[in-house]
C-alpha cells in the first residue's frame, strides 16, 4: 500500500531563512513525487514533480526538492523564504505499479514571519 | 481562462437532500477525479475517471455517484446527505495517457449538511 508522511503538522520560519517541509513516502515499485501549495480558500496549486532522472527537481516559486531513494524522502526547500510562502503544502506519492493512485499526505502548515 | 472549473463554490443544504456539484475541465485532459478535503484538510481521493470510465473508487458510500457525460465533464451526485458529508470537494483532471502527470485542481466545493 501506498502511503505519504509529513511528519511536521507547522513549519515556522523567518523572511529570508531557508525552509524545509519535510515528506517521506512508501509505495511499491518506482515512485513519482509531487508538490503542491494550498492558499486559503483555494484548490491545490502544482510546484514541482520528480519522476526520473536529477535527483534535485527545481519548480516553481524558487522552489526545490530533493529526491532521496535509499531514505525515501522528497522534502521541499526553499533558500530564502517570504512572507507570501504562508500556505498549506502536500506532498504526493504515487507508485508505478499498474493500479496505483496518487496518494496525498497529511499536509504541512507554512509559516513565514516577517 | 479557467482551467478546471466547479459550481457551485459553496454548497448548504438539509440533511438527507440530494445535490450535485459540477466539474468542468478546458485542458483536453483524459482523466478526471472527485477528492474530499475534511475539516483537518485531510485529502483523499473518491474517485477517477479515464476518457469516462470509471477507473478508481475507493470506499466511498454508494451515495455518491459520479457521472462522466464527456471527457471534459465529472458531475458528483450526492443523495440522501448526511452531516458527515461536511467538506470541501474538489475536481481535478490529469493526462495519464502522456506519462506520469500532474493533476490540475478546481478551486472546491464547500458544501454544508444542516
Amino acid at each position: 500500500a501506498q502511503s505519504v508522511a509529513q511528519p511536521e503538522d507547522q513549519v515556522n520560519v523567518a523572511e529570508g531563512n531557508p525552509l524545509t517541509v519535510k515528506c517521506t513516502y512508501s509505495v511499491s515499485g518506482n515512485p513519482y513525487l509531487f508538490w503542491y501549495v494550498q492558499y486559503p480558500n483555494r484548490g491545490l496549486q502544482f510546484l514541482l514533480k520528480y519522476i526520473t532522472g536529477d535527483n534535485l527537481v527545481k519548480g516553481s516559486y524558487g522552489f526545490e526538492a530533493e529526491f532521496n531513494k535509499s531514505q525515501t524522502s522528497f522534502h521541499l526547500k526553499k533558500p530564502s523564504a517570504l512572507v507570501s510562502d504562508s500556505a498549506l503544502y502536500f506532498c504526493a506519492v504515487m507508485g508505478d505499479n499498474y493500479g496505483q493512485n496518487f496518494v496525498f499526505g497529511p499536509g504541512t502548515r507554512l509559516s513565514v514571519l516577517p | 481562462d479557467t482551467a478546471v472549473s466547479q459550481t457551485p463554490k459553496y454548497l448548504v443544504t438539509q440533511m438527507g437532500n440530494d445535490k450535485s456539484i459540477k466539474c468542468e475541465q478546458n485542458l483536453g485532459h483524459d482523466t478526471m477525479y472527485w477528492y474530499k478535503q475534511d475539516s483537518k484538510k485531510f485529502l483523499k481521493i473518491m474517485f477517477s475517471y479515464n476518457n469516462k470510465e470509471l477507473i478508481i473508487n475507493e470506499t466511498v458510500p454508494n451515495r455518491f455517484s459520479p457521472k462522466s457525460p464527456d471527457k471534459a465533464h465529472l458531475n458528483l451526485h450526492i443523495n440522501s446527505l448526511e452531516l458527515g458529508d461536511s467538506a470541501v470537494y474538489f475536481c481535478a483532471s490529469s493526462h495519464r495517457q502522456a506519462g506520469i502527470n500532474e493533476q490540475f485542481f478546481g478551486p472546491g466545493t464547500r458544501l454544508t449538511v444542516l
